[in-house]
């Protein structure tokens, strides 16, 4: 049984680009949140997609946006990039009869240069 | 808002030294509780969780045990392994809340052979 999945596993872009982070859920799971961790820090919620709409927002700006497709898996897009997107980025799964309970990728590590 | 402290690090223990790291939550709803724990390089991984007060969490010899009266869940291990050395994270979820998962700042636990 596949665990998450997330692409690429590292990214370099710079200042002002556009950048889109891919997330497939865990075999079983409808619901998809987004995390930002800063070097050093715990996660941020940015924002959770549940039959392809977007439910909550974390305090993440516009520039911040995401997909979800019918077969459960998200897209993250993030543009005009600055520096400090520098981040793991962590993408998390759940089923909606348990949504509390997520399961994390190994995450996509971008560097904003 | 919701939000969870818990101690900061790092902590550094020899093998087989009892292991204790606290954590406390401010909740408006009635949250689930967890904890995660992440390996150098990797994303999180479900450590155990409790969804209602009393409840005790435990794998790996692990436990953590949710006491509603003192809004805590702290984390415990009677013998840690130096295996053991990771980033740990106290997080909860809950329906007022969305669902999104609010983090601890991380207490990172080194275990010397």
């Amino acid at each position: 049984d596949a665990g998450v999945t997330q692409s690429p596993t590292h990214l370099i872009k710079t200042r002002g680009q556009q950048v889109t982070l891919r997330c497939s859920p865990k075999s079983g799971h409808d619901t998809v949140s987004w995390y930002q961790q800063a070097l050093g820090q715990g996660p941020q919620f940015i924002f959770q997609y549940y039959e392809e709409e977007e439910r909550q927002r974390g305090n993440f700006p516009d520039r911040f946006s995401g997909h979800q497709f019918p077969n459960y898996s998200s897209e993250l897009n993030v543009n005009a990039l600055l520096l400090g997107d520098s981040a793991l980025y962590l993408c998390a799964s759940s089923r909606s009869g348990a949504r509390e309970t997520q399961y994390f990728g190994p995450g996509t590590r971008l560097l904003v240069l | 808002g919701d939000s969870v402290t818990q101690m900061e690090g790092p902590v550094t223990l020899s093998e087989e030294a009892c292991l204790t790291i606290n954590c406390t939550y401010t909740a408006t709803g009635y949250p689930s509780l967890f904890w995660y724990v992440q390996y150098p390089g990797e994303g999180l991984q479900l450590l155990l969780k409790a969804t209602k007060a009393d409840d005790k969490g435990s794998n790996k010899g692990f436990e953590a045990t949710y006491r509603k009266e003192t809004t805590s869940f702290h984390l415990e291990k009677g013998s840690v392994q130096v295996s053991d050395s990771a980033v740990y994270f106290c997080a909860l979820s809950d329906r007022t809340g969305g669902f999104k998962t609010i983090f601890g700042a991380g207490t990172r636990l080194f275990v010397k052979a």
